[in-house]
């Protein structure tokens, strides 16, 4: 069956330091993958959508690789800032594309600290 | 742009009461709405796929006939929780996809509603 792993539950790094998340994921091949940021008791923000034939995709601080070889993708958020501390999760296109239907992992945790 | 909203933001209810979740695409049409559940400590789990004008398809183990879902137009969902009980309590979040030209892979997400049963 289809598996999402993010490598932890918690990261806690130093303000200005570069955040790196991981999510590995197995059994499929998925047209696209996102990631998004969720608060406690929020909903998920959308951050950005990388397709399997992207290498990478940024966004100010923000930089995604996907590798469909190591089935992985890199989340990284450089020059961090204590307002970046949030749950951040990747979630993968399930089957056909068309559906829509999207396979979300634990998510990370992320605190930065002051 | 790409705003949803859900109504309401948090619900308490009695045991064996039924309660309506409001999910709308404020500034975009969306031909498919997601509706998912959240744990304490968990991700979401993708409860049921919502396409305008048709039957929502349920996930594995999710009771169709409990969670009531209506997608009667491009810019709202309801979800019905029909005869709550305490396990039922949870977050729940849903997902608009748009319509048109652009990314149309993209899900955008309301703010949650927490349930709560007594």
């Amino acid at each position: 069956s289809q598996k999402i792993e993010q490598n932890s539950e918690a990261l806690n790094i130093q303000e200005g330091k570069t955040a790196t998340l991981t999510c590995n994921y197995t059994n499929y091949s998925p047209a696209y993958l996102q990631w998004y940021r969720q608060d406690p008791g929020r909903g998920p923000v959308f951050l950005l959508l990388i397709r399997e034939n992207e290498k990478e995709k940024r966004k100010e601080r923000l930089k995604v690789t996907f590798d469909t070889t190591l089935k992985q993708s890199l989340f990284h958020i450089t020059a961090s800032q204590p307002a970046d501390s949030a749950t951040y999760l990747c979630a993968l296109a399930s089957g056909s594309s068309n559906t829509g239907k999207l396979i979300f992992g634990q998510g990370t945790t992320l605190q930065v600290k002051p | 742009g790409a705003v949803v909203s859900q109504h309401p933001s948090w619900v308490i209810c009695k045991s064996g009461t039924s309660v309506k979740i409001e999910c709308r695409s404020l500034d975009f049409q969306a031909t498919t709405m997601f509706w998912y559940r959240q744990f304490p400590k968990q991700s979401l789990m993708l409860m049921a796929t919502s396409n305008e004008g048709s039957k929502a398809t349920y996930e594995q183990g999710v009771e169709k006939d409990k969670f009531l879902i209506n997608h009667a137009s491009l810019t709202l969902s309801t979800l019905t929780v029909t005869s709550a009980h305490p396990e039922d309590s949870s977050f729940y979040i849903c997902s608009a996809r748009g319509t048109g030209s652009g990314s149309t892979d993209t899900q955008y997400f309301g703010p949650g509603t927490r349930l709560t049963v007594l």
